[in-house]
């Protein structure tokens, strides 16, 4: 089946350490987003490709970085994780960006920062 | 300006008996609308969306929701609840943006407890 696939479901990291989160889509859409929940809360974006177009959202802090290496692929870098950013990271897709276009959710993965 | 708003942060409702989740939006265009569900430590899951065409919209799961233009609502409904359907709902709704890229307002969600 076409999908959203995110690695790993379940990330552990200490303060300060960078890690990285990925995203991968077998729907061969042209946009692929991030977005960031916390508990009880609304998904947030971050920011999207459009293909290699990169958009970011004005009030995404610059702690966080994408690469989109291919059509498939998609990271999610957080150079110094704070306590604040522990929360379940989305990895979304559509075929298009315009406005009745259908977003595909990956399962999440869920960030811990010790 | 576009915002979306869910009246009820928290639904309770037996097995059995009807859903109803309400949902209100702003917009300065003719929105898309969209209704999704996420269950505990879940992705989203796309119920039904509205797109300018008929204004009774029919989703999975036996959900429909109704575009008002006059309300300005998008109410979620489904006439019998099952357990399974115990999980939160974002309505959301999408315009035009900047560089003809959607923009897109989450609803900040409505938690769905059935009791057995």
């Amino acid at each position: 089946d076409a999908m959203v696939i995110q690695n790993p479901r379940y990330q552990v990291t200490q303060f300060g350490k960078p890690v990285t989160l990925s995203c991968s889509q077998t729907l061969n859409h042209n946009v692929m987003y991030w977005y960031q929940q916390k508990s009880s809360q609304a998904p947030k974006l971050l920011f999207h490709y459009y293909d290699k177009d990169f958009n970011n959202e004005a009030d995404t802090p610059d702690n966080f970085q994408s690469r989109r290496p291919n059509t498939s692929f998609c990271f999610l870098d957080i150079r110094s994780p704070g306590l604040g950013d522990a929360a379940m990271y989305l990895c979304a897709t559509s075929r298009g960006s315009r406005e009745q276009e259908t977003q595909y959710f990956g399962p999440g993965t869920r960030l811990l920062v010790l | 300006a576009q915002s979306v708003t869910q009246l009820d942060s928290h639904v309770s409702v037996s097995e059995g008996t009807p859903v109803l989740l309400r949902c209100n939006y702003s917009s300065s265009y003719s929105p898309s609308l969209f209704w999704y569900v996420q269950h505990p430590n879940k992705g989203l899951q796309l119920l039904l969306k509205y797109t300018s065409a008929a204004t009774l919209v029919k989703g999975i799961n036996g959900f429909e929701a109704e575009f008002k233009k006059s309300e300005t609502s998008f109410h979620l409904t489904k006439p019998s609840a099952h357990m399974s359907d115990a999980a939160e709902y974002f309505c959301v709704v999408s315009d035009p943006g900047s560089g003809g890229y959607q923009k897109v307002t989450f609803g900040t969600g409505t938690k769905l407890q059935v009791i057995p």
